[in-house]
């Protein structure tokens, strides 16, 4: 079975800095496609980020674009997300999610999310 | 950007009862739309994938239809575990744009 565990969130300052890691040791890591998805407090899902399994393509959310980094090392089974220049507006639950594809792609595995909060 | 829609926003339905949800993308996004339930506290679940593929493990009074624009997830007769959020995405195209979820309450 996938488990897939987040970790990192924390209260940090505007302008501030975060990173967050999603770990999982229970399937082939490296063979497939990871996103991040976020959830502001009361609010719905929002798609922040994507990178492939060999790192070779990466997408952003507009909302995060120029601000966050995803990355990952498959080596360490583990995800990534370098996030700065952190705004009020990033307050949310973030999720992992492994990105299965087979006639169409989704996210069939979901870890149980890491809080981040910005604020002074 | 490809934009969700669904609706109703929320409902209050008794257990047993048939229960609808749509969701209407603003372009054709052909078959590449999944739904999910989320309960209070607890990560999003896959439910149905490419509009009406059951995920594994998911019970079968859970169906999805649709193409195109317009896409439906019923639940056949809705069980007290049934009571959610559930939110359509589609796969289409970045962003993966989710609906702003439909809220299944007790009535």
């Amino acid at each position: 079975e996938v488990q897939l565990v987040e970790s990192g969130g924390d209260l940090v300052q505007p302008g501030g800095s975060l990173r967050l890691s999603c770990v999982d040791s229970r399937f082939t890591f490296s063979s497939y496609g990871m996103n991040w998805v976020r959830q502001a407090p009361g609010k719905g899902l929002e798609w922040v980020s994507y990178i492939s399994s060999s790192s070779s393509t990466t997408y952003y959310a507009d909302s995060v674009k120029g601000r966050f980094t995803i990355s990952r090392d498959n080596a360490k089974n583990s995800l990534y997300l370098q996030m700065n220049s952190l705004r009020a507006e990033d307050t949310a639950v973030y999720y992992c999610a492994r990105r299965y594809c087979s006639t169409g792609c989704y996210d069939d595995s979901w870890g149980q999310g890491t809080l981040v909060t910005v604020s002074s | 950007d490809i934009q969700m829609t669904q609706s109703p926003s929320s409902l209050s339905a008794s257990v047993g009862d048939r229960v609808a949800i749509t969701c209407r993308a603003s372009q054709s996004i052909s078959s590449y739309l999944n739904w999910y339930q989320q309960k209070p506290g607890k990560a999003p679940k896959l439910l149905i994938y490419t509009a009406s593929s059951l995920q594994s493990g998911v019970p079968s009074r859970f169906s999805g239809s649709g193409s195109g624009t317009d896409f439906t997830l019923t639940i056949s007769s809705l069980q007290p575990e049934d009571f959610a959020t559930y939110y359509c995405q589609q796969s289409y195209s970045t962003p993966w744009t989710f609906g702003q979820g439909t809220k299944v309450e007790i009535k």
